[in-house]
């Protein structure tokens, strides 16, 4: 069964420093998502991309965040410059063009800003 | 009033019980509806779509009440592997199309 996979697993930053979450969506989906859940509380939703655009952010989704689909497959969520409170799961989803598909999750990569 | 809300539970319940969650929901333009499990640190992993009429995936049997604006979870016949969390997802409407989940209700099922 066709998955989205993402990279890295962990990843351990300073306050301050740039990150790049890396996701690769399911090969014929075209809505890209990335959402995000602090350790212990909700999945939450950060962004929305479809068309090569952003379709729909959360207030979560500031500044310095954004998000790019660099080639065919890849999709990234950078942070500019992390913050302690952006240490969570951050996980990418897909889905079909179906009105009503459902979303497709990869396993997350854990970010810890120290 | 939260989006979407649960019961975060626990839900202890022996094994072979049958156990139901509901989730309401306040947005009555609320478009699509799904229920997710979440293991511990994993990603929620679809577990059924809800469609109107109800539907059913083996054990598992999905509700939607739209007058009373809420989807509800049955498992029969509970197993040890059952354990997990269940998240409640809805399409808000049809001007926010991203999936909002509730907290989840955690299961417990227990030897």
């Amino acid at each position: 069964e066709p998955e989205v996979t993402q990279t890295p697993s962990h990843q351990v930053t300073q306050m301050g420093q740039e990150v790049i979450l890396r996701c690769v969506p399911i090969s014929n989906h075209l809505y890209f998502y990335w959402y995000r859940q602090i350790l212990g509380q909700k999945v939450e939703f950060l962004v929305s991309f479809y068309n090569n655009e952003i379709s729909e952010k959360s207030e979560i989704f500031d500044d310095q965040f954004s998000v790019e689909r660099p080639d065919g497959s890849n999709f990234t969520l950078k942070i500019r410059s992390t913050k302690l409170e952006d240490s969570a799961m951050y996980f990418c989803a897909s889905r079909g063009q179906a009105f009503n598909s459902p979303l497709h999750f990869g396993n997350g990569t854990r970010l810890t800003v120290t | 009033r939260k989006e979407v809300e649960q019961d975060p539970g626990p839900f202890n319940v022996p094994e072979g019980a049958t156990v139901a969650f509901n989730c309401t929901y306040s947005n009555s333009a609320s478009q699509s509806f799904f229920w997710y499990r979440q293991d511990c640190r994993k990603e929620p992993k679809l577990l059924m779509s809800v469609y109107s009429s109800g539907n059913e995936d083996g054990r598992f049997t999905a509700q939607l009440n739209r007058a009373s604006q809420y989807i509800s979870l049955l498992i029969r016949d509970s197993k040890l592997s059952d354990s997990a969390t269940y998240l409640c997802a809805v399409v808000p409407d049809t001007g926010r199309r991203a999936l909002t989940f509730g907290s989840g209700t955690r299961l417990q099922v227990q030897p």
